[in-house]
């Protein structure tokens, strides 16, 4: 079975403070996503990563970045935390190709700021 | 502009009712897929269906079945004699190009299904 591992399910921040949040998968998939989920909103699209080092951006990319040095880790940095990056946070990877892979998903991480 | 139509956003029924979830999309691909997940309480998102956007036979997996109409951009989720483990918050996410130029899933808001015993 595809395994995506999010480091955290609870997080706990201070505002200013900066934040990474990492994600691991065991299926050497190329590609990789950030999803932050909101009551209301569903799930929304920060980044993705279709290969070591490489990045673009999703639907909604401000005031985060990413880093991926390894192919299985991904790793969310929130450079400055604010109250409203308060949110549940999913990870995701999937094979390479455009538009018909299956995603397989984290638990998710949970991050309050303070 | 939105992508993605899930109307219902809450469902409540009584266990062994059918109930069926709606989604509409919009694309400007000809050639597109569609999913949905399944996200019960434990959080972590379940694959449930992916459809081709050529391929409009209706899908049928023990309880589950998927009517998708390209006529009319829907791709509805109905599940036959629900039972209490299907309560879970359930995505349609087409796979439409989003405006950053990224190639993540879209989705919708979600239906949260609760089945009462």
């Amino acid at each position: 079975d595809v395994k995506v591992t999010q480091s955290s399910r609870y997080l706990v921040k201070r505002t200013g403070e900066k934040v990474f949040l990492e994600c691991v998968q065991d299926m050497d998939h190329e590609n990789m996503f950030w999803y932050r989920q909101d009551p209301g909103l569903g799930l929304r699209l920060i980044y993705f990563s279709y290969d070591v080092k490489m990045k673009e951006k999703g639907d909604i990319p401000e005031g985060y970045s990413v880093s991926r040095e390894k192919k299985e880790r991904f790793s969310l940095i929130l450079e400055s935390a604010s109250t409203n990056q308060t949110s549940m946070y999913l990870c995701a990877s999937s094979p390479p190709g455009r538009g018909r892979n299956i995603q397989y998903f984290g638990a998710g991480t949970r991050l309050s700021v303070l | 502009a939105q992508k993605v139509t899930q109307a219902q956003t809450e469902i409540s029924v009584v266990e062994k009712e059918d109930v069926t979830l709606d989604c509409v999309y919009e694309t400007r691909d000809t050639t597109y897929y569609l999913f949905w997940y399944k996200q019960p309480p434990s959080g972590e998102l379940v694959f449930l269906i992916r459809r081709n956007s050529f391929d409009e036979q209706n899908e049928i997996s023990g309880r589950y079945s998927w009517n998708f109409q390209k006529s009319t951009s829907s791709f509805n989720f109905t599940i036959t004699a629900s039972q209490v483990v299907d309560s879970a918050v359930y995505f349609c996410a087409p796979r439409v190009r989003s405006g950053g130029g990224a190639d993540g899933l879209t989705f919708g808001k979600g239906t949260h299904l609760i089945i009462q015993p």
